[in-house]
């Protein structure tokens, strides 16, 4: 399995509090995915990165920011929660490159709540 | 714009093959991507081909790429129990950022 953690795994915040999960990874991978699950949705990109301070925006990134000041961690940040951004966030990571097909790995989830 | 629809539900008894089929929208995608994620689990990945090729085998695992139809299945012989989860197909598009656009994923439920 990559090396991929996220933290915490579980969270409940309340309307308005700020929030920070984090993904940490062991591989050493250039590219560093946020994304939310939610039901009849898939997963829909929220932001991603391609390397240390280089970020850019995904299809749903109203009201999240990122940071990524290592290459081994990137931050997702809701600054004022909202009941919307309930949601199973997943983090996941990859490695540029046409010999092994630009797969994404993906950590455990955290699963926010926001009341 | 890019979009990636698969079929809700399937239900197979164990021992039987599983078809899990996927249509995409856009014609640049370069290569497509099968996930397997199990209750509470992240997303696994299980196989992907390349635009360019027809077919893929792995152990149980065949995939079949119609580009002229842009339809994507994953066939799953032999299905166990241990199969029963939630299938996800994937697209990318060509350029540098490595983004995937994923389907909304279809259950496979596995009668013993």
């Amino acid at each position: 399995d990559a090396g991929i953690t996220q933290s915490p795994r579980h969270k409940v915040t309340e309307t308005g509090t700020p929030v920070t999960l984090r993904c940490h990874q062991t591989e050493n991978h250039r590219y560093m995915y946020w994304y939310r699950q939610d039901p009849g949705h898939g997963l829909r990109l929220i932001h991603y990165s391609y390397g240390v301070k280089d970020t850019d925006k995904g299809e749903v990134s109203d009201g999240y920011s990122v940071s990524r000041s290592k290459t081994e961690d990137f931050l997702l940040t809701l600054e004022s929660a909202t009941s919307s951004q309930t949601s199973v966030y997943f983090c996941a990571i990859s490695e540029s490159g046409r010999i092994r097909g630009y797969e994404q790995y993906f950590g455990p989830g955290t699963r926010l709540t926001v009341t | 714009g890019e979009d990636v629809e698969q079929s809700l539900f399937l239900s197979v008894r164990e021992g039987d093959s599983s078809v899990i089929n996927c249509t995409y929208t856009d014609s640049s995608s370069t290569y497509l991507y099968w996930y397997k994620q199990e209750p509470g689990a992240g997303l696994q990945l299980l196989t992907y081909i390349f635009s360019n090729m027809d077919m893929k085998q792995d152990q149980r695992l065949t995939v079949l790429l119609n580009k002229k139809d842009k339809h994507l299945s994953l066939r799953i012989a032999d299905t166990q129990t241990g199969d029963s989860a939630i299938y996800f197909c994937a697209e990318r598009s060509g350029g540098a950022t490595n983004k995937l656009i994923f389907g909304t994923g279809t259950l496979l439920a596995v009668q013993p």
